[in-house]
């Protein structure tokens, strides 16, 4: 199966506090992942995308995630949470086929940040 | 020009309308995509079309009609749909069909409800 998980539905975060959200693939062949961001409201926004060289991958707004090919994860990380950084984030597996491709979401994590 | 402009981003229509939602853009991306998302859930693909052509359909009801005039262009048609169909409508693009790293640049969708 080609798919992507992510194993926190809801996080609720003090400001200040460290951030890591766990996200899973399972699919064969060239890996591409992303992740994005939805403020409320808003449009889908690339946070960072990994397809190739080092693992550790930087975004925007103080954003990183670590690419572990052994455990088929791409965690999303940021040390210190803000108050904006209420959203729903999205992990994503871009799946590389014959006639295009297409980008698969994981079922989203929403993250509350407390000022 | 680095967006994806959607239009209208409200629609209300009834079950027996035919309306038509619009997507443009001019980054000189080649392919577009068509995601539905329902409250609460992640963006699901419906189309993708490669240098305007259709080349993948995620097995969607025929009362949604895509439609790319032009490379810059990309139309859903809607026509009897159901209730159950409301939800927000995205549209992506993204420099090529294979365009492994680059990540999809995503509209602010349309609001449908169906009445």
């Amino acid at each position: 199966a080609q798919s992507v998980s992510q194993h926190n539905h809801h996080v609720i975060l003090s400001e200040a506090a460290s951030l890591e959200l766990g996200c899973n693939y399972s699919y064969g062949g060239t890996v591409n992942l992303f992740w994005y961001v939805q403020y409320p409201g808003q449009h889908l926004q690339l946070l960072l995308k990994y397809f190739s060289g080092d693992p550790l991958v930087k975004g925007i707004k103080g954003f990183e995630a670590e690419f572990i090919k052994s455990k088929f994860s791409f965690n999303l990380r940021k040390p210190s949470v803000q108050w904006s950084d209420t959203a729903e984030y999205f992990c994503a597996g871009m799946i590389l086929m014959e006639y295009g491709n297409k980008l698969v979401f994981g079922a989203g994590t929403i993250l509350r940040v407390k000022s | 020009d680095t967006e994806v402009t959607q239009t209208p981003k409200h629609l209300v229509m009834g079950m027996t309308n035919k309306k038509s939602l619009k997507c443009e853009q001019h980054m000189g991306h080649r392919a577009m995509y068509w995601y539905k998302q329902k409250a609460k859930k992640p963006p699901e693909l419906m189309f993708v079309y490669s240098y305007e052509k259709l080349s993948i359909n995620e097995s969607v009801p025929s009362r949604f009609s895509p439609e790319c005039p032009n490379s810059s262009l990309l139309n859903l048609h809607l026509h009897a749909l159901q209730p159950e169909d409301s939800a927000l409508y995205l549209c992506a693009s993204s420099q090529g069909p294979q365009g492994a790293g680059y990540g999809y640049t995503f509209g602010s969708g349309t609001r449908l409800t169906v009445v």
